[in-house]
């Protein structure tokens, strides 16, 4: 069974940094791409961006090239993300999933909260 | 970016009912390989969301046969045949032919 766990809920400081992971069980994350998309409260889906793991390449949505950095580390079979200089407007619950043309498989979602 | 538009749905949909969603591109998603990068989600409340089709009408592993997806080029249809309480959530559209990857904006269904 495909499994993607990811990491618990942040709280960040406007201005910092917080970095999640998804640490995926039952495939290989060299064998797919690993995409990572958010949901403001209320609000839709909207892509981020994904890496390949078995190279390190990065496509970016435009709007999150300066905001996320995504990593990979086919050892741990898990992926990162990292959120840059967090605005309230970060607040939001980031999805990580595993799909070469589709997202076939999703982990439960991080909440990252963005507060002073 | 491509943009995807979805329609609504004239909720609450009668249980047993069938209920068709609709989704437009702004580009085709046709790629030359023959197969249409267009795949459907269903995000039920309080959950991630989960996939239903891909290639347009391929419905995913496990996924009722009450689910049927269609369409041409552009414009796109997610039909569900006699509607559950199961069903209840936001239905999504996404295209996979080229990056970024983009959403539509998402259709609501709730049961009579």
């Amino acid at each position: 069974e495909v499994q993607l766990q990811q990491s618990g809920a942040e709280l960040g400081k406007p201005g910092t940094s917080v970095k999640l992971s998804c640490k995926v069980s039952g495939y290989n994350i060299r064998n797919t791409y690993m995409h990572w998309v958010n949901q403001r409260p209320g609000k839709g889906l909207e892509w981020i961006g994904r890496i390949d793991p078995a190279n390190g390449n990065t496509i970016y949505a435009e709007k999150f090239k300066s905001k996320a950095t995504l990593t990979a580390d086919t050892s741990s079979n898990t992926a990162y993300m990292q959120l840059s200089q967090l605005k309230s407007d970060d607040t939001a619950i980031y999805f990580c999933a595993i799909g070469s043309w589709d997202l076939a498989y999703w982990g439960q979602g991080t909440l990252v909260t963005v507060s002073s | 970016d491509i943009v995807m538009t979805q329609g609504a749905l004239p909720n609450p949909v009668p249980s047993g009912e069938s209920a068709s969603i609709t989704c437009q591109s702004s580009k085709s998603l046709l790629h030359s390989n023959g197969k249409t990068y267009l795949n459907w989600y269903l995000q039920r409340p309080g959950q991630s969301p989960q996939l239903l089709i891909y290639w347009m009408s391929t419905r995913a592993s496990g996924v009722s046969d009450r689910f049927s997806g269609s369409g041409s080029g552009t414009d796109f249809t997610l039909k569900i045949s006699s509607v559950e309480a199961e069903d209840v959530g936001v239905y999504y559209c996404q295209q996979f032919l080229e990056y970024p990857l983009t959403f539509g904006s998402g259709t609501k269904l709730e049961i009579k």
